[in-house]
């Protein structure tokens, strides 16, 4: 069975960097033929997808957060990572790690979610 | 503002049958990508209900039924039950710019 869980800092301070990581255990990231995601979703909002990477590091972003993320496969630890830069209030959210087939896919297995408030 | 549009909310005695729509544009929906639905309980993550526009994963009862028209896609439920009561999203691809997925903003059932 696939496990996803996100980890990282739950507080980050405004103009600070966010960092997330997701551990895949149950099947493996190298050479899989599957996206891995991140996605947010803030309090009380809908669901926003952030950015995916496939296997062979290829990365896909959202066009509105291309400019500050970074999404990186650390296939060692069978883990893949987030970075958000210069994070404000707005990027306050629970965030996902999420796995789809294609890039047009549905994200069929998921994370449990990591609430990342951005606070001073 | 989400890029594809549904109700807020939506209600319905239990046993009923309930329609919430996706209204998309020529970019995503209309373009043929494929539709997405999903179920969010409180506190949990997302849960696929219909893969490619109106296909069930195995475990997701035949109450849930999922179209697509044009730019536009709906999700029925029938029969409802109290534990349908739940945030139900839509999700699509978007083929302007550099692409993007899309979601709907969500809409909120409740089972009276």
């Amino acid at each position: 069975q696939l496990l996803l869980q996100e980890s990282g800092p739950g507080l980050v301070e405004p103009s600070e960097t966010l960092s997330l990581t997701c551990t895949v255990s149950g099947g493996s990231i190298s050479g899989s033929p599957y996206y891995w995601a991140w996605i947010r979703q803030s309090p009380g909002k809908g669901l926003e997808w952030i950015g995916s990477i496939y296997s062979s590091g290829i990365t896909y972003s959202n066009p509105s957060l291309k400019s500050r993320i970074t999404i990186s496969e650390d296939t060692s630890k069978n883990q893949f990572s987030l970075t958000l830069g210069s994070v404000t209030a707005s990027d306050t959210a629970v965030y996902f790690c999420a796995r789809h087939l294609r890039v047009t896919a549905s994200f069929d297995d998921w994370g449990q979610g990591t609430l990342v408030t951005v606070s001073s | 503002q989400a890029v594809l549009t549904q109700p807020p909310s939506v209600s319905g005695a239990p046993g009923q049958r309930v329609t919430i729509s996706c209204t998309g544009t020529s970019s995503n929906i209309g373009a043929g990508y494929d539709v997405y639905w999903y179920q969010q309980l409180p506190g949990t993550a997302p849960k696929v209900l219909i893969f490619g526009n109106s296909d069930r994963p195995s475990g997701v009862p035949d109450r849930f039924f999922g179209s697509k028209s044009g730019t536009s896609a709906s999700l029925a439920i029938t029969g409802l039950q109290v534990e349908d009561e739940a945030d139900y999203y839509c999700q699509s691809f978007d083929g302007s710019l550099s692409g993007s997925l899309v979601f709907g903003g969500g809409t909120k059932l409740s089972v009276l």
